[in-house]
């Protein structure tokens, strides 16, 4: 059975700073994508990682995928505090589901 | 607008009373996704339909059904309801029934008292 492990669950952090939050997945899978949920809004696509290796970049955000380590990695750059929310990964497995990390719950504060 | 109508936004009902949620994917998808988000649960599929046929099942109860109908449009019904099923109710639709092309709506909130 696919499991999703997202760290840290909880994160605050100051304008400006440099984090990542960690997404680890306990079986293959070549596809895992990042969402970002604003408090009581729905989920908003951030990126979709097909392969090993892919990397995607959008502001300061920027989403890696390493397949073989089974894992996933969002990094903020220069954070600011438009981008508190919080983030999901989700895997999907061979049914094509989406199996859901926990979330992290980021605060940018000024 | 993301393009998937989720309806209602909102509901608040009794224990035991019986709720239909209702959600018309985007045009020319043809896989529907229902998620539950709720504190303790987090997100959880429940089930998906493709082209009006059950196509999987997830952590759904037994109390809850679903299905598709021939114009595409979805609807979720929760029944004998608790107060532990008040939650967040998402629908998603993809145009192929994978994940890459997946499309939230807004999502039903579901209060039971």
């Amino acid at each position: 059975e696919l499991k999703v492990e997202q760290n840290p669950l909880f994160l605050s952090m100051q304008e400006g700073k440099n984090y990542t939050i960690y997404c680890n997945y306990s079986t293959t899978s070549d596809r895992l994508y990042w969402y970002r949920q604003d408090p009581g809004k729905s989920l908003e696509s951030l990126f979709v990682l097909l392969s090993n290796g892919a990397v995607k970049q959008e502001g300061r955000l920027m989403a890696s995928l390493d397949t073989k380590a089974r894992l996933s990695t969002l990094h903020i750059t220069a954070a600011v505090h438009d981008l508190s929310a919080t983030y999901f990964c989700a895997v999907e497995n061979s049914n094509y589901q989406l199996i859901w990390g926990a979330g992290t719950k980021l605060i940018i504060k000024p | 607008d993301s393009g998937v109508t989720q309806t209602p936004k909102h509901l608040i009902t009794a224990t035991g009373q019986r709720v239909t949620l209702r959600c018309s994917p985007r045009s020319g998808d043809l896989s529907v996704y229902w998620y539950q988000q709720s504190l303790d649960q987090g997100l959880q599929f429940l089930i998906q339909y493709y082209n009006g046929e059950e196509r999987a099942k997830g952590n759904i109860l037994e109390r809850f059904s679903a299905q598709q109908f021939p114009d595409l449009h979805s609807e979720l019904n929760l029944s004998s309801l608790e107060l532990g099923d008040s939650a967040l109710y998402f629908c998603a639709s993809s145009v192929d029934g994978t994940g890459i092309f997946y499309t939230f709506g807004s999502g039903t909130r579901l209060t039971v008292v």
